[in-house]
This record gives structure tokens, C-alpha cells and sequence, in this order.
């Protein structure tokens, strides 16, 4: 059973815009989310791997943040290009140090 | 510097027929995972190790078993295969922690016909 859901599942971007999504997970027992990206025929690589309530990372133009209590983290990219285009998959890290992971954010950039 | 190699990178096997996937990885890393990505689901695991000789099952283990015999590798076989294993597999591996997150390999995507 899922318990990391993602939303949207898809999202259609304007290139230059800034987008958001977002990953829900249980607040209880938290140990650590992961966020990663996907691109079509390619694998999953890690973005964050993040830890601590109230975090936030950056790497370029994406960042995330993290909110443990009420059990979210959203992904944020800014001035979205081309090559941003992939599927972004969230995972929670439960008290059996298993990944559980959510179905993903599909996003496409339109040129 | 290779990372997670599996092999081969697509199959087509006949309902009934067995195999066995292979995943290496060349980063020391203590932990390795079989899962299975099918259409509009998320990640599920089959099959993990915590270290070499080690296995253990996830969340969807049935119709396959694993091995651990060295730390680099990690084998996921099919000993009778149904066309419910029709699905695309991915090998990963992390240090215990998962700090620096999942390494994936590049996928095997089975059919069975």
C-alpha cells in the first residue's frame, strides 16, 4: 500500500517558469526523505536526501523543503528549461530503513 | 568509476521459462535492492541485502529469490517466470545510512510471453 502520494501526477510547464510539487508522507516515525529525478529510458538518480524538520536544500535552480511535523516536502524548480523534463519521485524512509516510494510528478516543459 | 551495472538490459522469456538478473556495483556500498517499476505505481521493493550473504524480502517477494554470495553482487532469479513478472527491474545500492541516496543501475525490461 502507498503511503507517499505524490501531486500532480502530471504538470505541463511553460519553459521560464517556475514550478512546484508536492510529496505527502506519515509525520509519525520519520526517519528521512529522498527526492529523486527520472528521466524516460534513463534511471532514477538522487536529488536530496533530506533529515531534519524546517530543512531546506538547494542544487541550481531546484530546491526542496521539508516539513516533518505535518509530513511534506515540496520540490521547487525555477525558470524551468527543457532538459528539466522527467518524472520526479519522492521516497520515505521508514522504521525498517525501507524506502517506500510515491508514484511521481511527471513534469513536461513546452518550449 | 561504472556504478550499478545490470545486465542483460532486456529479455523476453516464454511462461515457465527461468533467468537470472544481474547487478554488480563497484562502490563498496553495503546495501543492495531489487525492485520492480510497473506502469502507475511506485517503486516496489522484492528483494534487499544488508551486506554479503545477507537477503532478505520486501514488499513483493513472490516468484523470486536472490543472492548475495559477494558484497559487489547482487543476483535476482526467476525460477518459473509468469507473465505478471512482466515488468521493467531496477538494481540499486546505498551505504546503510542512504545519505548520498539510492545508486540505480540503468533497468532490465523483462516480458513474458
Amino acid at each position: 500500500i502507498l503511503n507517499v502520494e505524490q501531486s500532480p501526477q502530471s504538470l505541463h510547464v511553460q519553459e521560464g517558469d517556475s514550478t512546484n510539487f508536492t510529496c505527502s508522507f506519515p509525520s509519525s516515525n520519520f526517519y528521512a526523505l529522498h527526492w529523486y529525478r527520472w528521466e524516460t529510458a534513463k534511471s532514477p538518480e538522487a536529488l536530496f536526501v533530506m533529515t531534519l524538520n524546517g530543512d531546506e536544500k538547494k542544487k541550481g535552480r531546484i530546491s526542496a523543503t521539508l516539513n516533518t511535523k505535518e509530513g511534506y516536502s515540496y520540490l521547487y524548480i525555477k525558470g524551468s528549461q527543457p532538459e528539466d523534463s522527467a518524472t520526479y519521485l519522492c521516497a520515505h524512509l521508514n522504521s525498517n530503513y525501507q524506502l517506500i516510494w510515491g508514484a511521481g510528478t511527471k513534469l513536461i516543459i513546452k518550449p | 568509476n561504472a556504478g550499478v551495472t545490470q545486465t542483460p538490459k532486456f529479455r523476453v522469456l516464454k511462461t515457465g521459462q527461468s533467468m537470472t538478473l544481474l547487478c554488480a556495483q563497484d562502490m563498496n556500498h553495503e546495501y543492495m535492492y531489487w525492485y520492480r517499476q510497473d506502469p502507475g505505481m511506485g517503486l516496489r521493493l522484492i528483494h534487499y541485502s544488508v551486506g554479503e550473504g545477507t537477503t532478505a524480502k520486501g514488499e513483493v517477494p513472490d516468484g523470486y529469490n536472490v543472492s548475495r554470495l559477494k558484497k559487489q553482487n547482487f543476483l535476482l532469479g526467476l525460477e518459473s517466470a509468469a507473465p505478471s513478472q512482466t515488468s521493467v527491474y531496477f538494481c540499486a545500492s546505498s551505504y546503510p545510512v542512504a545519505g548520498d541516496g539510492y545508486t540505480f543501475g540503468s533497468g532490465t525490461r523483462l516480458t513474458v510471453v
